[in-house]
Order: structure tokens, then C-alpha cells, then sequence
């Protein structure tokens, strides 16, 4: 989507590692969000941010963080204690009460 | 966790039939959201109800939300290949803070 840009679009991820997914936005969007969806089962949220220097769990917390030290950004760490990070994890962000927009994902693979 | 239903997970239609997926809350919807993701790609929004009873129509697309606010539904009326996808409702259910999403009706359109 314009103004939601998330890198890398495929990740590969080894045994133990911990790896980070990038989320930027230009749409000055107080809020931001962080989904994961795997086959047949929708979007289930991590973690969301209201606003700068806050941010909380989600349904699907466990073995995920994230930081939101600016507004733009919104990066989503996997950490090695994640057992089964293989899926399509989708960044998206609003304002107030609007629909959300979304980036087009990074798809996290286990090496 | 509070959630919110969606049926069919799969609907197989000719081109030129119609389609129709089914969204349901066990508590009240604030509003009610759709979005469209195509295959490979991400949500994009669609329309947003709010009030009970409303219908709101985008070309051959038509979106009803129900009476008591707890269900909804989307009706395509003639398929086109074009309208292949995962189609996903969205709500506010009951004390949730956050937007759920059904767990989605995967359309295809068989030409």
C-alpha cells in the first residue's frame, strides 16, 4: 500500500536466530499494528502502538517484541523463542478510528 | 478470546454466479470493516458499516450490516475472475480494543 513500506519482503531465518522485520510509514498515522497470517486462518494481531514510546500485546505476543521509538517506525523483532515463525507477517497502520492500510508483508521462512 | 466468525473458509463459484460470505459476532460490532486481499498480496480495504441495518452497495458488490450489529455480510452479484481473493470482515467486538478479523472466505471464480 502507498505509505506503508515493509523490508524485506521474503526472510530466511536459522535455528536459534533472531531476526527483525522492518515497518515504516509516511502517513503520519498515530497508530500501528503488526499481523500474522497464516493459511486459513486470517490476521491475528501481535502487537499494536497508539503512539510513540508505547506499545502492546496482542492475541499472539509470546516470542515476538517490538519498538516504536518514532513515529514512522515500527519494527517487529522474532526472537529465537518463537517456535514456529514461519508465516506472512503484515504491518499496518490508521488513524483514530479509520480503516487500516496495509504493507504488502514479509514472508519469514525457517533455514 | 472474543472473535468473530466468517463461513464460508472456501466458495468454488462459475463466472457469472453470484457469492456470498457470512460474518458473525456474539457481541455487538461497533462498526463493521471489509477488506479484499488478492492472492499473493495484501489487505486492502474495502467499505466500513456503522450503522444497524445498513447496506451499501460498490458496483456489483453489496454490504449489509445486521440489525443487532453482530453480523454481516458480503454479496457479489456476478462474479468476474477480477473479483478472485480472500475477503475479510472486521470488527470491534463487545470490551476488545482492537480490530478482529474473521478468519476470511477464499473466493475463486472459475472462468
Amino acid at each position: 500500500d502507498g505509505g506503508i513500506t515493509q523490508s524485506p519482503k521474503y526472510l530466511f531465518r536459522k535455528e536459534g536466530q533472531n531476526v527483525t522485520l522492518s515497518c515504516e510509514q509516511n502517513l503520519n498515522h498515530d497508530a500501528m499494528y503488526w499481523y500474522r497470517q497464516d493459511p486459513g486462518q486470517g490476521l491475528r494481531l501481535i502487537y499494536y502502538s497508539q503512539i510513540v514510546n508505547d506499545f502492546q500485546k496482542g492475541d499472539i505476543a509470546e516470542g515476538y517484541s517490538v519498538s516504536r521509538e518514532k513515529k514512522e517506525s515500527f519494527p517487529l523483532t522474532v526472537t529465537s523463542a518463537q517456535k514456529n515463525p514461519t508465516a506472512f507477517y503484515l504491518c499496518a497502520s490508521n488513524r483514530g478510528n479509520q480503516p487500516q492500510h496495509f504493507g504488502d508483508g514479509t514472508r519469514l521462512s525457517i533455514l | 478470546g472474543q472473535q468473530v466468525m466468517q463461513i464460508p473458509q472456501y466458495q468454488h463459484v462459475q463466472e457469472g454466479e453470484d457469492f456470498t460470505t457470512y460474518c458473525n459476532s456474539s457481541t455487538t460490532l461497533s462498526n463493521i470493516q471489509w477488506y479484499k486481499q488478492r492472492p499473493g498480496g495484501h489487505p486492502v480495504f474495502l467499505i466500513q458499516l456503522v450503522k444497524s441495518g445498513e447496506v451499501k452497495k460498490q458496483k456489483r458488490l453489496t454490504f449489509q450490516f445486521g440489525e443487532a450489529k453482530k453480523n454481516s455480510s458480503l454479496h457479489i452479484t456476478a462474479t468476474q475472475t477480477t473479483d478472485v481473493g480472500t475477503y475479510f470482515c472486521a470488527g470491534v467486538p463487545g470490551s476488545a480494543r482492537q480490530l478482529t478479523f474473521g478468519s476470511g472466505t477464499q473466493l475463486t471464480v472459475l472462468p
